[in-house]
């Protein structure tokens, strides 16, 4: 099984900062890599798809880049409305998540 | 507007059995891939389960295979997954969640909550 790291487990962060979260596969998958937001209560949202490509209607503070083993995640101009935890996801082979990001503001 | 419905959830001992739906709408049902993902309390993501738009092709977490059953009736618009011999590590919420290009679940639903406790 490929096995997903991210770090870090969690952060806090003023509004407007430059947040970056970082996801690992334990092999290469390419840039078979999803990014999920989940707010607190709420079913997970999909940002981001095959590593760097933002979902229709997703604002473009929310990025995402890398291939092979590892991907970065990024929100440009940190907003209250992302307080959230954040997912990596693979899907190269069986999908598996990463174990999530919580980010909160400072 | 895709909305997918989950229900069935609840409490059951271990050992027992659990049947949960998932009804879609708003979206050509039967033209997409559909799966399970879980979420234990306090926990990330576990996908459970996928099956194909026709129903012909299936797969299992390893957690589950062997226990659970995906299964679908396009006529109808809804997915289901039969839990069988559960544990309590099946304790979770449950979504059903519509696959998109590329391993994508681009739509969720509320989920359902699973608890197995004696």
């Amino acid at each position: 099984d490929i096995q997903m790291t991210q770090s870090p487990s969690s952060l806090s962060a003023s509004v407007g900062d430059r947040v970056t979260i970082t996801c690992q596969a334990s092999q290469d998958i390419s840039n078979y890599l999803n990014w999920y937001q989940q707010k607190p209560g709420k079913a997970p949202k999909l940002l981001i798809y095959d590593a760097s490509n933002l979902e229709t209607g997703v604002p473009s503070r929310f990025s995402g880049s890398g291939s092979g083993t590892d991907f970065t995640f990024t929100i440009s101009s940190l907003q209250p409305e992302d307080i959230a935890t954040y997912y990596c996801q693979q899907y190269d082979n069986l999908p598996t998540f990463g174990p999530g990001t919580k980010v909160d503001i400072k | 507007e895709v909305q997918l419905v989950e229900s069935g959830g609840g409490l059951v001992q271990p050992g027992g059995s659990l049947r949960l739906s998932c009804a879609a709408s708003g979206f050509t049902f039967s033209s997409y891939e559909m799966n399970w993902v879980r979420q234990a309390p306090g926990k990330g993501l576990e996908w459970v389960s996928y099956i194909s738009s026709s129903g012909s092709t299936i797969y299992y977490a390893d957690s589950v295979k062997g226990r659970f059953t995906i299964s679908r009736d396009n006529a109808k618009n809804s997915l289901y997954l039969q839990m069988n011999s559960l544990r309590a590590e099946d304790t979770a919420v449950y979504y059903c969640a519509r696959q998109s290009s590329g391993w994508r679940f681009d739509y969720w639903g509320q989920g359902t909550l699973v608890t197995v406790s004696s």
